[in-house]
């Protein structure tokens, strides 16, 4: 069974600092990984993916993330935050139905507020 | 192109009554997929569609049936509508679902309130 755990349900930053959030999951098999940003009214987009590769994953708006199998981490880093940035974030691992199709684990979300 | 529509965008119910959520995509997706969002809580998978004239359940399908009569369009429906279905509720659609992990695209929402 796949699970996804983020920690912090709400962070806050200043402008122009450093911002981490942080995804922790379990996976019976290799995983599949992502991060989806929701902003207010509108439904989730898809930031960044990893699926196989390099496990550093660059995304969208300038987020990053690292895969770390040792630690079941894979939490999402922006050097510099913006206004804009303010947001929800998703974590979600992938899996397989008993049917065989796809389907995604989403975490409960981490509302991030970038204070000016 | 406007992507993945939701209508309607709120809705109070009182308990017992019964309505239809429509989601519907323009960019020819195979796949569809209904979940609903609570607080604290992540997406979870309601429903979901393969094709034209297919469904099947998610992690939590009781108490919803769904509906894929078109490409298209993906309905979803409360018969009998309980307080524990107040949620908030999203549609996504993806190229396809298998042979890689295509990203999902999802609707702005339809937050129902069940009094």
């Amino acid at each position: 069974a796949q699970s996804v755990t983020q920690l912090g349900s709400h962070v806050s930053v200043s402008e122009g600092a450093l911002v981490l959030l942080r995804c922790n999951y379990s996976s019976s098999v290799p995983p599949y990984l992502f991060w989806y940003v929701q902003y207010p009214n509108q439904g989730l987009q898809l930031l960044l993916k990893y699926t196989t590769g390099a496990t550093l994953v660059k995304g969208i708006n300038g987020f990053e993330a690292e895969f770390k199998k040792s630690e079941t981490s894979f939490h999402l880093t922006k050097p510099s935050a913006h206004m804009s940035d303010a947001a929800e974030y998703f974590c979600a691992v992938g899996y397989h139905m008993d049917t065989g199709r796809r389907a995604l684990t989403f975490g409960s979300g981490t509302r991030l507020q970038v204070q000016p | 192109n406007a992507g993945v529509t939701q209508t309607p965008k709120f809705r109070v119910l009182k308990t017992g009554q019964s309505m239809t959520l429509l989601c519907a995509q323009d960019m020819n997706h195979e796949y569809m997929y209904w979940y609903r969002q609570d607080p604290g809580m992540g997406l979870r998978l309601i429903h979901y569609s393969v094709g034209e004239g297919t469904t099947a359940k998610g992690e939590v399908p009781d108490g919803y049936n769904v509906s894929r009569l078109k490409k298209q369009n993906f309905l979803l429906g409360l018969e009998s509508a309980a307080p524990s279905q107040t949620s908030v509720y999203f549609c996504a659609s993806t190229a396809r679902g298998s042979g890689s992990w295509d990203e999902q695209f999802f609707g702005p929402g339809t937050r129902l309130t069940v009094l």
